[in-house]
């Protein structure tokens, strides 16, 4: 059960775009369309924001979007807003009733 | 609305142990699976455990896996986890979070609970 890999860090200017991989094995991200993002304020609970790769749930603005290929994942904030700035996570399943998390991206925006 | 609220946490020795407390709230608290993730100060998330919507099924983290206990009372709209021989390691933020029927992902999250184990 090791942790999918981000980037610690990713930075844009406001109106531009930041994008952030997450990269796991076969086991995990290559292996299912079950990668979802999290994005994280200090001291606040995680929110989801994509699940199966490219879903955003109710309420979240159509400037995040993800993606994938291979065993690699990736969300794309476009047209960068202040209240971007946050702590991101990917997470996938990894079979046997078993998830992973990413080690998070701290996205600051410039 | 949906809701999940963490009690149970609080400053603990090593080697003791603590019970973790989440109450559902605003759905259908018995057709939904659980989970329990985990972070450290300044960490990230760990995922730590589930429980299946009926209780029949539990999976842990190998971290936790022979420490931790996982369940649920429906009648009661509440998951519980035992947590035992507690490590410095164990110290962090716990948040229940509801897994999504469709896509498995964590669609709603308590506020989290601090546990710290400290002698």
């Amino acid at each position: 059960q090791s942790a999918l890999t981000q980037p610690p860090s990713a930075s844009g200017s406001l109106g531009q775009s930041v994008t952030i991989s997450c990269t796991g094995t076969s086991s995990d991200v290559g292996g299912y369309k079950y990668v979802s993002w999290y994005q994280q304020y200090p001291a606040k609970a995680p929110q989801l924001v994509i699940y199966e790769v490219t879903y955003r749930p109710s309420g979240v603005p159509d400037r995040f979007s993800g993606s994938k290929s291979g065993n690699t994942a990736s969300l794309t904030v476009s047209g960068l807003q202040a209240e971007d700035e946050a702590d991101y996570y990917c997470s996938s399943y990894a079979g046997s009733n078993s998830w992973v998390f990413g080690g998070g991206t701290k996205v600051t925006v410039l | 609305q949906v809701q999940l609220v963490e009690s149970g946490g609080g400053v603990v020795q090593p080697g003791r142990s603590l019970r973790l407390l989440c109450a559902a709230s605003g759905f259908t608290f018995s057709n939904y699976a659980i989970h329990w993730v985990r972070q450290a100060p300044g960490k990230g998330l760990e995922w730590m455990a589930l429980i299946s919507y009926d209780g029949n099924n539990k999976e842990y983290a190998d971290s936790v896996k022979g420490r931790f206990t996982f369940s649920r009372d429906n009648s009661k709209d509440t998951v519980f986890l035992q947590m035992d021989s507690l490590t410095t390691e164990d110290t962090a933020v716990y948040y229940c979070t509801r897994e999504d029927i469709r896509s498995t992902s964590f669609d709603y999250w308590g506020q989290g609970i601090l546990v710290t184990v400290s002698s």
